[in-house]
């Protein structure tokens, strides 16, 4: 059965720190995966999109890893702002891209 | 523990017909989201609520309406059926909680609706 599972489930953290959210997933075959950041109560945005042959790719102050070997991929976060408060989704595509969602991180900064 | 429930699960419709998808939140959630994915596409986000109120507009046709009733499930109608409506459509349910409540905001998806437009 495909998964997608993320860590933490929620994250509180102080403005201007870096923080780091974990996705893995069982989701054979694989696709592609995107990192998502959704407001409450609104739509979500992309924040990468990674293939298998990607290790790295960075948006701004996001960064997202995928160990493909592993199935394991990050989301790092730096230098945290307020608006960084949020959830933040790991969907993994599989077999004619269907997609397979991760709970999401809720992620809190505070001032 | 009781999931977000979406219904029908497989729908079969023609041209220029309607169709009308549910999804059921997790007891206590109060927002919920609807998904569009097409064949080989990623998912597009089309519309939220939260309190049964709209919160948020995303690709949504003109010819689709929803609404989040009391009991905060909610309904996606589809109108004037195009071929290009074919598609999975996927509801996620969160609740907004509060900063000190550790399920706050955590979404919980749906198995999908697949539409399928002859």
């Amino acid at each position: 059965k495909n998964q997608v599972e993320q860590s933490p489930q929620s994250l509180i953290i102080l403005e201007g720190k870096n923080c780091t959210l974990q996705c893995n997933y069982t989701v054979s075959p694989f696709s592609n995966l995107r990192w998502y950041k959704q407001d409450t109560g609104r739509g979500p945005v992309s924040l990468t999109i990674m293939t298998f042959s990607e290790n790295t790719k960075s948006n701004g102050r996001y960064t997202a890893t995928l160990d493909a070997d592993t199935k394991q991929s990050s989301l790092h976060i730096t230098a945290s702002q307020l608006s960084d408060s949020a959830s933040y989704i790991c969907v993994v595509s599989g077999a004619s891209y269907i997609p397979t969602f991760g709970r999401g991180t809720s992620l809190i900064v505070h001032p | 523990a009781a999931g977000v429930i979406q219904s029908p699960r497989h729908l079969i419709k023609e041209k220029r017909e309607t169709a009308t998808l549910k999804c059921y939140p997790i007891p206590r959630h109060d927002t919920v989201y609807w998904y569009q994915q097409g064949p080989g596409q990623d998912p597009q986000f089309l519309i939220s609520f939260y309190e049964k109120m709209q919160s948020d507009k995303g690709s949504i046709p003109d010819r689709f309406s929803a609404q989040q009733f009391s009991d905060y499930h909610s309904e996606l109608n589809m109108s004037s059926l195009e071929l290009g409506d074919s598609a999975l459509y996927f509801c996620a349910s969160s609740s907004i909680g509060t900063a000190l409540d550790s399920g706050a905001n955590v979404l919980t998806f749906g198995a999908g609706s697949r539409l399928t437009v002859l």
